[in-house]
């Protein structure tokens, strides 16, 4: 199993633009996030979802949409970027989310960074 | 909504002594994750705690979940070079699935 993979490792954008992050796995989990990590802030929860078709908000989710159309992929859309959201972006994964057990899988992330 | 604070931000050690994180929330905790991130890396699980009082071990680490299931602590005797990273604590924000970590501890250790 190659795990939880992420697309692209980095990438520069200007102001304005829009870009896709991608992410998927292959280890048919239900549940899937993604965080964005900033120094000193750890990691906060961008979206999420419990499953196919099924989407929420995270703690910090303005600038971002999701859709999850199938179990595999989950991206993650920049509608129109900026240097707020310069960041490094993990994706992540579990078997089910609100069970007793839910080790989460993290993808090895995307380095954005918004001129 | 639910937050989780970690303290300390950052912990600068010698190489043998020992390192202590603490984990705490002011609303019960169904359970409580930690991870451990290396320099440049992404995070990794260590283990997971569900029960009050709660104690686990591996190896030179210790894991402990508060009687209240409020609080949470990662203890690490006579540290290494190799326990160099940020340590981070996680908990599901309620019934809703969402896991919230904590700002985490970044471990420097000194050979």
């Amino acid at each position: 199993n190659a795990g939880v993979t992420q697309t692209p490792k980095f990438q520069v954008l200007k102001t304005g633009q829009s870009m896709t992050l991608q992410c998927a796995q292959d280890m048919n989990h239900e549940y899937m996030s993604w965080y964005r990590q900033d120094p000193g802030m750890g990691l906060r929860l961008i979206h999420y979802s419990v499953g196919a078709g099924i989407t929420d908000q995270g703690e910090v989710p303005n600038g971002y949409n999701v859709s999850r159309s199938t179990t595999e992929d989950f991206p993650l859309r920049l509608l129109s970027a900026a240097p707020s959201q310069t960041s490094v972006y993990f994706c992540a994964s579990s078997r089910d989310s609100g069970s007793s057990y839910n080790e989460q899988f993290f993808g090895p992330g995307t380095r954005l960074t918004v001129l | 909504g639910q937050q989780v604070m970690q303290i300390p931000q950052y912990q600068h050690v010698q190489e043998g002594e020992d390192f202590t994180t603490y984990c705490n929330s002011s609303t019960t905790l169904s359970n409580i994750q930690w991870y451990k991130q290396r320099p440049g890396g992404h995070p990794v699980f260590l283990i997971q705690l569900v029960k009050s009082g709660e104690v686990k071990k591996q190896k030179r680490l210790t894991f402990q979940f508060g009687e209240a299931k409020k609080n949470s602590s990662l203890h690490i005797t006579a540290t290494q070079t190799t326990d160099v990273g940020t340590y981070f604590c996680a908990a599901l924000s309620g019934n809703t699935g969402k896991l919230i970590f904590g700002q985490g501890t970044t471990l420097q250790v000194k050979p």
